[in-house]
């Protein structure tokens, strides 16, 4: 199975919005309504920020959501902070019942 | 408190064996899969393979399959990953995770602190 497909960089300002795209197929992103998104600082272990599709665990600021259009999910961040800059990656179930994920997001607050 | 605590780093050469671990706690650890995730060096994350410590059912991403084996100690609410024969390649942080719930348990909701192993002649 392949790597779900992310931008390699997105950047903005503080206070601004970015979206992250996560393009899969209909095996996976687009079959299934069980994307995530994991944040990562360096030398961190991954964060949950959002499961199925859009859904935040307890503690994610509400700055972070997520929706799904076809095979591609995207995760939003609003009013950008200083503490956003990270590796974002998405996943999503398969049709093997497994997971994928994808190839990752580098986030930087200019 | 949902805790996944994994065993230190390890420094190997090419051809031994390795089996790292991944011990939890504040939940019951039979009723959850636990996953297992590698990162290269500098890389993305790689989902390697889950196991469902309740009854040993494990299924293994395709790209690792016959690679690695995982498996658990449901006794001592432990995972383990391990390698019969390993390679400079396998050098990589690896983390052991949750994965959350329901019908279709499809995300990683809490994750150890990872164990960087290194495999170096």
């Amino acid at each position: 199975q392949s790597a779900l497909t992310q931008p390699a960089s997105v950047s903005g300002s503080p206070g601004q919005s970015i979206t992250i795209s996560c393009t899969g197929t209909s095996s996976d992103v687009g079959g299934y309504n069980y994307v995530s998104w994991y944040q990562q600082h360096p030398g961190k272990a991954p964060k949950l920020m959002i499961y199925d599709v859009s859904n935040r665990p307890s503690g994610v600021s509400n700055r972070f959501s997520g929706s799904k259009s076809g095979n591609t999910a995207s995760l939003t961040i609003s009013g950008l902070q200083a503490e956003d800059e990270a590796d974002y990656y998405c996943s999503s179930y398969t049709s093997s019942s497994t997971l994928v994920f994808g190839t990752g997001t580098k986030v930087t607050v200019l | 408190e949902v805790q996944l605590v994994q065993s230190g780093a390890e420094v190997k050469k090419p051809g031994e064996s390795l089996k790292i671990s991944c011990k939890g706690s504040g939940y019951s650890f039979t009723s959850y899969w636990i996953g297992w995730v590698r990162q290269m060096p500098g890389k993305g994350l790689e989902w390697m393979g889950i196991i469902y410590p309740g009854d040993s059912d494990t299924r293994y991403s395709p790209s690792f399959q016959g690679q690695v084996t995982i498996s658990a100690d449901k006794s001592i609410s432990t995972a383990y990953l391990q390698w019969s024969s390993l390679k400079a390649s396998d050098t990589a942080m690896y983390y052991c995770a949750r994965l959350c719930c329901g019908s279709y348990p499809a995300y990683f909701d809490y994750w150890g602190q990872g164990t960087l192993v290194t495999v170096s002649s």
